[in-house]
């Protein structure tokens, strides 16, 4: 079963606005990490936080996590045609009696920036 | 250049006629693994490797078989592709430190198996 679940499923936006992409998660988790996958190619990694951070930055990116609440946000500024692209969150949780976890991705947003 | 490679890029098979897409990784690292990508249902992993000769089942391994029988490379065995087969294909790998964490994604293998 899906460990991740992002949300909105599509967001539409114009060049210039702000793009929040949500993902809620059911377990607990060692890192959530945030990928990007240009249509039919593969995924990028984009940022990583740990579940004892509660946000970070890169560039235009910023990552929230919230661990009570089981969810993170991805907010990219100032958004590009070029931004255009699907975008899923990623939850590396401990395997029991293990610490080797197992990377479970979500279904993806669907994000279009317009120029 | 560091990537992760994978052949053929696209595939078009018959059922019942056994198929292997190969994987390669030139950056030395320990976990490798496949997943499928198919509309609505986002990555399903398939089968990870966290070593030469260590390989275990994702998700969604019915009808695959893979083997690690050298660091860098992953090949993902169909022996007898099915039509619900057909999917979007990705290998990845990444290091393993006591948690896997930055996983590099190969470009892909769309398969349509009729």
């Amino acid at each position: 079963s899906q460990q991740g679940e992002e949300d909105p499923q599509a967001l539409s936006i114009q060049e210039g606005e702000n793009a929040t992409m949500n993902c809620s998660y059911k377990t607990s988790i060692n890192n959530l990490q945030w990928y990007r996958q240009n249509s039919g190619r593969g995924l990028v990694h984009l940022i990583l936080i740990r579940s004892n951070e509660r946000e970070k930055h890169s560039g235009r990116l910023r990552v929230t996590l919230d661990t009570s609440k089981k969810s993170s946000s991805l907010l990219i500024t100032a958004s590009r045609a070029a931004d255009t692209a699907s975008y899923f969150c990623a939850t590396l949780k401990a395997d029991r009696g293990s610490t080797l976890g197992r990377l479970y991705f979500g279904r993806g947003t669907q994000l279009t920036v317009w120029p | 250049e560091a990537q992760v490679t994978q052949n053929p890029r696209y595939l078009i098979t018959v059922t019942g006629k056994k198929l292997t897409v190969t994987c390669s990784q030139n950056m030395n690292h320990e976990y490798m693994s496949w997943y499928r990508q198919d509309p609505g249902l986002g990555l399903r992993q398939i089968y990870y490797s966290m070593n030469v000769e260590v390989t275990d089942k994702g998700d969604v391994p019915e009808g695959y078989k893979v083997s690690r029988k050298e660091k860098r490379n992953f090949p993902l065995i169909l022996e007898s592709p099915s039509p619900n087969q057909t999917s979007l294909y990705f290998c990845a790998s990444s290091y393993q430190g006591g948690s896997r964490e930055t996983q590099y994604f190969g470009p892909g293998t769309r398969l349509l198996v009729l």
